[in-house]
């Protein structure tokens, strides 16, 4: 069974960095076609895909915040973390992490629950 | 980056009703669409992949269809539980975005 949880911070002040770390069970990113994103939500608002990391080294961001953005992978402890820098009040939304499956079909088939993170000072 | 375009962004229906909801994609994505449905304070839950193809669990009455830029998801027959917002997503190329949602209510 797989599964996918996200922690962090539920609150940063705007201009500071918010690290992201999506601890999951039921499957490992050393196996081929596998991989995890991130995805986030502000409130009332759409879903917006983020980062993802292959099981490879192959990592690909949204191109409008990929300045900001960096995904890592820790194989030995089953963690993906998602770094944000420069926070924003406008970056305050449910973060969730997920996992692509159907390989080069890249699906996120699996969900954690989600995290808010507010940005306020 | 690919936009995607659902129509419409609401709807009102009744249990037992048709319901089809329609996704748009700016350019060619062949079958790299999915559909997720998120109800309140939850995660989004996939439903159908590959643009027809029904995830596992996944209840019959859901179906999708469509390729290239033309894309439908269709509930046969509307169930308390289906009032929810539903968004698809390309697949086919990075940044795999989402439509805007549909969020399909009670008549």
């Amino acid at each position: 069974q797989i599964t996918l949880k996200e922690s962090g911070p539920t609150l940063v002040k705007p201009t500071q960095t918010l690290t992201l770390t999506c601890t999951f069970s039921g499957f490992s990113l050393s196996t081929s076609a596998v991989g995890v994103g991130w995805i986030r939500q502000p409130p009332g608002k759409a879903l917006e895909w983020l980062a993802v990391t292959y099981w490879g080294d192959d990592k690909r961001y949204s191109p409008s915040l990929k300045s900001r953005l960096t995904i890592t992978k820790d194989t030995s402890k089953n963690q993906v973390v998602l770094t944000m820098t420069n926070m924003d009040p406008v970056d305050t939304a449910t973060y969730y992490c997920a996992h692509l499956g159907y390989g080069d079909l890249s699906v996120f088939d699996i969900w954690g629950q989600g995290t808010l993170v507010t940005v306020s000072s | 980056d690919i936009q995607m375009t659902q129509s419409p962004s609401s709807l009102s229906a009744s249990v037992g009703d048709r319901v089809t909801i329609t996704c748009r994609a700016s350019q060619s994505i062949s079958s790299y669409l999915n559909w997720y449905q998120q109800k309140p304070g939850k995660a989004p839950k996939l439903l159908i992949y590959a643009a027809s193809s029904l995830q596992g669990g996944v209840a019959s009455r859901f179906s999708g269809s469509g390729s290239g830029t033309d894309f439908t998801l269709t509930i046969s027959s509307l169930q308390p539980e289906d009032f929810a917002t539903y968004y698809c997503q390309q697949s086919y190329s990075t940044p795999h975005t989402f439509g805007q949602g549909t969020n399909l209510e009670i008549k």
